[in-house]
């Protein structure tokens, strides 16, 4: 079945630095790719999408392309800040929907 | 703008008591989900539904059910609190006819969080 795959964490990184999550999926469709982020205390948000091959989503500086080929959808920030310190969720949609485990990302100042 | 809205914000419970957790949705979607948020996991699928009246298990049923007699509300009832059971819980709508595409998000609740002592 569909499944994906994110980059374990937690992932501590200092302000401005590079940020790249990790994720690639099985589907046996074309679905959809989605990035949710989770603040503290808060449900899940959509941070970006993706709905087919060579999309890229873009959204407060994050980027994640559709990389048909190699199956992956791994999400990047140039330079992260504070407030980015989140858990991240690579989820797909391809009539179901499946996430992964997360990836917690602290930044510090 | 209220979205999904869930209630209550946290709860404690004893084994073996029961308890119902409120979501409710005043986007008029279709699709509703429960997932449960165990510390350090992703999210599991307790149950769905795809519109009014139509409920389906999703890959962790055990010792929950649920309801959908409007398309708004979609309450999740544990009948006999267990441990196991103390989690976060989220509720989630996604927007979509019979024939749902594939490029809408789910929206998310900000959660319930249970302990069961």
């Amino acid at each position: 079945g569909d499944s994906v795959t994110q980059m374990e964490g937690p992932v501590t990184l200092s302000e401005e630095a590079f940020l790249t999550i990790n994720c690639t999926y099985t589907a046996t469709g074309y679905p959809s790719l989605f990035w949710y982020v989770q603040y503290p205390g808060e449900g899940l948000q959509l941070l970006l999408k993706a709905t087919k091959a060579d999309d890229k989503g873009s959204n407060k500086g994050f980027e994640a392309t559709y990389r048909k080929e190699t199956t992956s959808f791994h999400l990047e920030k140039g330079s992260v800040q504070v407030s980015d310190s989140a858990v991240y969720f690579c989820a797909l949609d391809d009539y179901k929907l499946s996430f992964g485990a997360g990836t917690t990302v602290t930044v510090r100042a | 703008n209220a979205g999904v809205t869930q209630t209550p914000k946290f709860r404690i419970l004893k084994i073996g008591q029961s308890m119902t957790l409120q979501c409710t949705q005043d986007m008029n979607h279709n699709y509703m989900y429960w997932y449960r948020q165990d510390p350090g996991m992703g999210l599991k699928l307790i149950y769905y539904s795809v519109g009014a009246g139509i409920t389906d298990k999703g890959e962790v049923p055990n010792g929950y059910n649920v309801s959908r007699s409007t398309t708004e509300d979609f309450p999740l009832r544990l009948e006999l609190a267990a441990p196991s059971q103390t989690s976060v819980y989220f509720c989630a709508s996604l927007s979509g006819g019979r024939a749902r595409g594939r490029d809408q998000p789910q929206h998310f609740g900000d959660g319930t969080r249970l302990s069961i002592l």
